[in-house]
């Protein structure tokens, strides 16, 4: 199994870009990474996923190392609700439907 | 609201009672996921379905199952249970099984085992 590596926890100010790192070295060349949040007592949340290139939806980007041995998340413009704790996931290789998740990043959003 | 429906939202039960937890998934999904989330543990895969039949096994305890019904809900049976049950149960669903799809899940069932 790919192993993650994210800092236990992270702060930001409101209205500022937010950039939650996380590395993977052990990533096999399909595997995909994924990153879900789990907001205070409610069910984790799908944010993105990508595999090699950089990817930008509604909630995030996800810049990819090119040697993809590390991620980062952007947050653009942080705000009170995206307080959660985030997870990195890699895909275990070939059996790309079981989420695994580890620590996360509990990220704290000060007014 | 995820679209993925939980219930109950809180159960208080006794050592070595057992009991039903239900998941409908949001509509159109045909793959049912449950997680198990303590405090020491974090999330735990348990088991997962596709299209009503078993697909994958995690961390599951034999004395937890699970199935899931022409419906597509699914239930998870916890029997004997055990202080150490005491954790908070997430379903999730997807499309089919697949992570590149995208899982959603609900808001999870609190278990209390005393």
């Amino acid at each position: 199994d790919a192993k993650t590596t994210q800092p236990n926890s992270m702060e930001s100010n409101e209205e500022e870009p937010v950039h939650l790192p996380c590395n993977h070295s052990t990533i096999s060349g399909t595997d995909y990474i994924h990153w879900y949040r789990q907001l205070p007592s409610q069910g984790p949340e799908y944010v993105i996923h990508g595999l090699t290139s950089n990817v930008n939806n509604r909630m995030a980007s996800l810049a990819i190392a090119e040697d993809r041995k590390s991620s980062t998340l952007i947050l653009h413009r942080a705000t009170l609700r995206d307080a959660a704790v985030y997870y990195c996931i890699p895909s275990i290789g070939g059996s790309n439907y079981k989420l695994t998740f580890g620590k996360g990043t509990l990220l704290t959003v000060n007014p | 609201d995820s679209g993925v429906t939980q219930t109950p939202k809180h159960l208080i039960t006794a050592t070595g009672q057992r009991v039903t937890l239900r998941c409908s998934p949001r509509s159109g999904d045909l793959s049912v996921y449950w997680y198990q989330q303590s405090l020491d543990q974090g999330l735990q895969f348990l088991i997962q379905y596709y299209n009503g039949e078993e697909r994958a096994k995690g961390n599951i305890l034999e004395r937890f199952s699970a199935q899931q019904f022409p419906d597509l809900h699914s239930e998870l049976n916890l029997s004997s249970l055990e202080l150490g049950d005491s954790a908070l149960y997430f379903c999730a669903s997807s499309v089919v099984p697949g992570l590149n799809y995208g899982y959603t899940f609900g808001s999870g069932t609190r278990l209390t085992v005393v």
